[in-house]
């Protein structure tokens, strides 16, 4: 069973909004990751979080990670064309190597 | 630009074919993977090499088959696939257990 959900599941916006994609876990994630995917191409890493109430940001990019650990947000601010894609979140399951991701996101960004 | 390589980009394959899926990585991780990915699904995890051993395999048909000749090098020996076998397969490498995985651009599998 997915153990990581996101939401939305898709997105359309115009270029210059913001937006926010979530990531839910029912169990406390040991690290959570952040890719952007476009379709047919491989997972390009954009963040990781480690620490209840990390916030690291990237560009237009800021992710952050509940205190409990089971939540985490992207947000785009200014969204931009090149922003559209596949967002997924993956977790480190358990501090072992099996990496679970999450549905997905697809956003679309209108010129 | 990705620092793991995967070649071919795209293969076409019969039922009755063996083939391989190569990948490649020079950072110096000593975990690679194989996984899975079915039009609008998420990755799926296959195989998973640490120190080129194999470590974790997901109940995975063995008609796929992995090899790890050397720290740098994973391949996916293909043989008997199914139609339903076509899919997005990635390879991805780690430092090791807890650090972030990369990714490879993929190899887009056909199976006819």
């Amino acid at each position: 069973s997915q153990e990581l959900e996101q939401s939305p599941q898709s997105l359309i916006v115009q270029e210059g909004k913001n937006l926010t994609i979530n990531c839910t876990s029912s169990k406390t994630l040991y690290g959570l990751y952040w890719y952007k995917q476009k379709y047919g191409e491989g997972l390009i890493f954009l963040m990781m979080l480690q620490k209840g109430g990390e916030e690291k940001s990237h560009e237009k990019i800021t992710a952050k990670l509940d205190e409990k650990k089971q939540q985490s947000s992207l947000h785009i601010t200014a969204s931009q064309p090149s922003h559209a894609g596949i967002y997924l979140c993956g977790a480190d399951k358990s501090g072992t190597y099996k990496y679970i991701f999450g549905t997905g996101t697809r956003l679309k960004v209108l010129a | 630009d990705t620092e793991v390589t995967q070649t071919p980009k795209h293969l076409v394959m019969g039922m009755t074919n063996k083939k391989s899926l190569k990948c490649e990585q020079h950072m110096g991780h000593r975990a690679m993977y194989w996984y899975k990915q079915k039009a609008k699904k998420p990755p799926e995890l296959m195989f998973v090499y640490s120190y080129e051993k194999l470590s974790i395999n997901e109940s995975v048909p063995s008609r796929f088959s992995p090899e790890c000749p050397n720290s740098s090098l994973l391949n996916l020996h293909l043989h008997a696939l199914q139609p339903e076998d076509s899919a997005l397969y990635l390879c991805a490498s780690s430092q090791t257990r807890g650090n972030t995985i990369y990714f490879g651009e993929g190899s887009w599998l056909t199976v006819v």
